[in-house]
């Protein structure tokens, strides 16, 4: 069964810890992206890789960080230097360069820092 | 600076009826356009889209209309069911450098079906 999944689906963590959220997928997509949502803001861009061992920031990339080692994986740590990291995180993948628009979502994880 | 928006934060629709949701964007450089759902606490789902060189997508019960010189696209869906009931987001493409597609969200509009 092909998707993408991401675990786990609640964290909790204390303020002044990194946390690390997981994003794997086997649809063979080359392109991996992390949005975050917050009620009322729509999803934004944290970070994307269209290729292994590329990435870049996206719109809200401070606090974050990302790695991109194997193609089927893109894990983002939400470090203490993110003011506000309780949300709602998504990661999604696609196919890259101009073959197709779509981008295919996960579950999410939703993230609660206190 | 919200480059794609969504005016109505909340539509409700009676069973049967035509729901239409609407989007704005101001970035002319957009050339490809998508409508996602999401239920509460999952992730988004691809709906339907439209390339900025045609100006109506039809699939099923949803079709999708785009006025390039108001830059603005709606979603239609007859007949609205219940199961239609989820936050319905706008998204448009700017390519990125390299290839690849960056997504740029609306905030979403909440539609609810009612019997």
């Amino acid at each position: 069964d092909g998707g993408i999944t991401q675990s786990p689906k609640y964290l909790f963590r204390k303020e002044g810890q990194n946390v690390t959220l997981s994003c794997e997928q086997n649809l063979n997509h080359d392109a991996m992206y992390w949005y975050r949502q917050d009620p009322g803001q729509g999803l934004r861009l944290i970070y994307y890789s269209q290729i292994v061992n590329d990435f870049q920031k996206g719109d809200i990339a401070e606090g974050y960080s990302v790695s991109r080692e194997k193609k089927e994986s893109f894990p983002l740590t939400v470090t203490s230097a993110q003011k506000n990291p309780t949300a709602f995180y998504l990661c999604a993948s696609s196919f890259g360069g101009l073959q197709t628009a779509e981008q295919y979502f996960g579950p999410g994880t939703r993230l609660t820092v206190t | 600076d919200q480059q794609v928006k969504q005016n109505s934060p909340s539509l409700s629709v009676q069973e049967g009826r035509i729901s239409i949701l609407n989007c704005d964007y101001t970035n002319s450089m957009f050339d490809y356009f998508l409508w996602y759902k999401k239920y509460p606490a999952e992730g988004p789902t691809f709906l339907i889209s439209i390339s900025s060189i045609k100006d109506k997508n039809e699939d099923g019960r949803f079709t999708v209309f785009l006025n390039k010189s108001a830059k603005h696209l709606s979603l239609h869906i007859v007949p609205s069911q219940p199961g239609d009931s989820a936050v319905y987001f706008c998204a448009a493409i700017g390519r990125v450098t390299g290839g690849g597609n960056k997504l740029t969200f609306g905030t979403g509009t909440q539609l609810k079906v009612e019997l």
